[in-house]
């Protein structure tokens, strides 16, 4: 595997599931970042990890939960969704967290019903 | 409210022209900017950056341009292929901050 890997790609869950997104970076990259999608709207930052710690949180609700175990592997777990947060959730990683390039993974495309 | 603004939606041009996709922002304090470019499912990929201390980069048919004056940034391909059509995204980054504003996103269809 080689850049940024997410699994799964797609994924449709009801309001009272609990799952997780996972990323998986090959770069050797020590910051990792959880994005969101909406139709029509910016990608918006949810959270950024430099050295396995979180850095910045973008006042993201608390049913979104990271986990960074380690600098290769980035989770988003979620519980109790809502339809809005239907969205494509993209994990990117970089060298450091300053003007270093980000480097994307594929996205998750999520469906809450 | 947005603070990267990517005014037109969509772009056709047709292949061997040029193709201008242009960015807005808001805030002085962004001092570095870059572009990305996505195909469908697929995540963005790192294109071209500029630092506010230039007014313009090329790399290859890519070419940015920066108006700090103004407030806009500015990506010409030249020529344009086919292979290019995909969606541009404009970002940009606050000075000392960890965070990237995107732009919504530009959809450029190269012309055969």
């Amino acid at each position: 595997e080689t850049g940024v890997t997410q699994t799964p790609r797609h994924l449709v869950m009801g309001m009272t599931n609990k799952k997780s997104l996972k990323c998986e970076q090959h770069l050797g990259h020590n910051a990792m970042y959880w994005y969101k999608q909406s139709a029509k709207k910016p990608l918006e930052l949810m959270f950024v990890y430099s050295l396995e710690e979180r850095v910045e949180n973008n006042s993201v609700p608390s049913r979104f939960s990271p986990e960074c175990p380690n600098s290769s592997h980035l989770f988003l777990h979620l519980h109790t969704l809502q339809p809005e947060d239907s969205a494509l959730y993209l994990c990117a990683s970089s060298q450091g967290t300053g003007r270093n390039e980000q480097y994307f993974g594929p996205g998750t495309r999520l469906t809450v019903t | 409210d947005q603070q990267v603004k990517q005014n037109s939606p969509s772009l056709s041009v047709q292949e061997g022209r040029i193709s201008i996709l242009n960015c807005d922002y808001t805030n002085s304090m962004f001092d570095y900017f870059l572009w990305y470019k996505k195909y469908p499912a697929e995540g963005p990929t790192f294109l071209i950056s500029i630092s506010s201390i230039k007014d313009k980069n090329e790399d290859g048919r890519f070419t940015v341009f920066l108006n700090k004056s103004a407030k806009h940034l500015s990506l010409h391909i030249v020529p344009s292929q086919p292979g290019d059509s995909a969606v541009y995204f404009c970002a940009a980054r606050d000075s000392g901050a960890n965070n990237l504003f995107f732009g919504t996103g530009t959809r450029l269809t190269v012309i055969p």
